[in-house]
């Protein structure tokens, strides 16, 4: 299995709702991320977890919360969201988080419209 | 100045040319390099990594390193439509721990 399957793949929600995106990875994978990837721009970070610990938090607004139940899933609680947090998020897993072991494989994505 | 640069483009080449992408870095550190193709709408794929400095090659895709310079390139020989995408350079940052995305280069190739 070499495979990040996201969940779901759009996701429209109010500002009060509450909703959680999934990601899970049979790869044996020890390093999960969420990027966030608005049109015409690259990725960009907000959780890494390693070893399913919290590595690296980039100042992400609290209404985002991740979590890492096990090695293999990874999930990612919305609550209060604003329109601007419109985007495409992307689940990504690697060997681990330094160097060479980097190597990200990408999910597809849930695209998730704020209104 | 960013940590990683690309032109954004588009870069228009014509079906069966080379297409050369390119990106430098700031982190003279930085050891592993990275070339991601995402088609619109669709998530990243990796398309090439390399360490060393030199070419390295798999089918029609040939990265380039060159350490010194702090630039990192990827020719696409025998460009087909299907190649049309936006290219990613990235880096693995030891002092961030994270991997280092460049903003893109759209790549059209045209019939």
């Amino acid at each position: 299995d070499t495979e990040v399957t996201q969940t779901p793949k759009h996701l429209v929600m109010g500002m009060t709702n509450k909703k959680s995106l999934k990601c899970e990875q049979h790869m044996g994978h020890r390093a999960m991320y969420w990027y966030k990837q608005k049109a015409k721009k690259p990725p960009e970070l907000m959780f890494v977890y390693s070893y399913e610990k919290l590595s690296i938090n980039e100042s992400v607004p609290s209404r985002f919360s991740p979590e890492c139940p096990n090695s293999s899933l990874l999930n990612l609680h919305l609550h209060a969201l604003q329109p601007e947090d419109s985007a495409l998020y992307l689940c990504a897993s690697s060997l681990g988080q330094g160097g060479g072991a980097n190597v990200l494989t990408f999910g597809a994505g849930s695209r998730l419209t704020v209104l | 100045q960013k940590e990683v640069e690309q032109n954004s483009g588009p870069l228009s080449v014509p079906e069966g040319a080379i297409a050369s992408l390119n990106c430098t870095y700031s982190d003279r550190g930085s050891q592993s390099f990275f070339w991601y193709r995402q088609y619109s709408g669709k998530s990243p794929e990796l398309i090439m990594s390399i360490y060393s400095n030199g070419d390295k090659e798999d089918g029609r895709f040939t990265a380039q390193l060159n350490k010194a310079s702090q630039y990192v390139s990827l020719l696409i020989r025998d460009s087909q439509p299907s190649d049309s995408a936006t290219y990613l350079c990235a880096l693995f940052s030891g002092g961030y721990n994270k991997l280092i995305f460049g903003a893109g280069t759209r790549l059209a190739v045209h019939p």
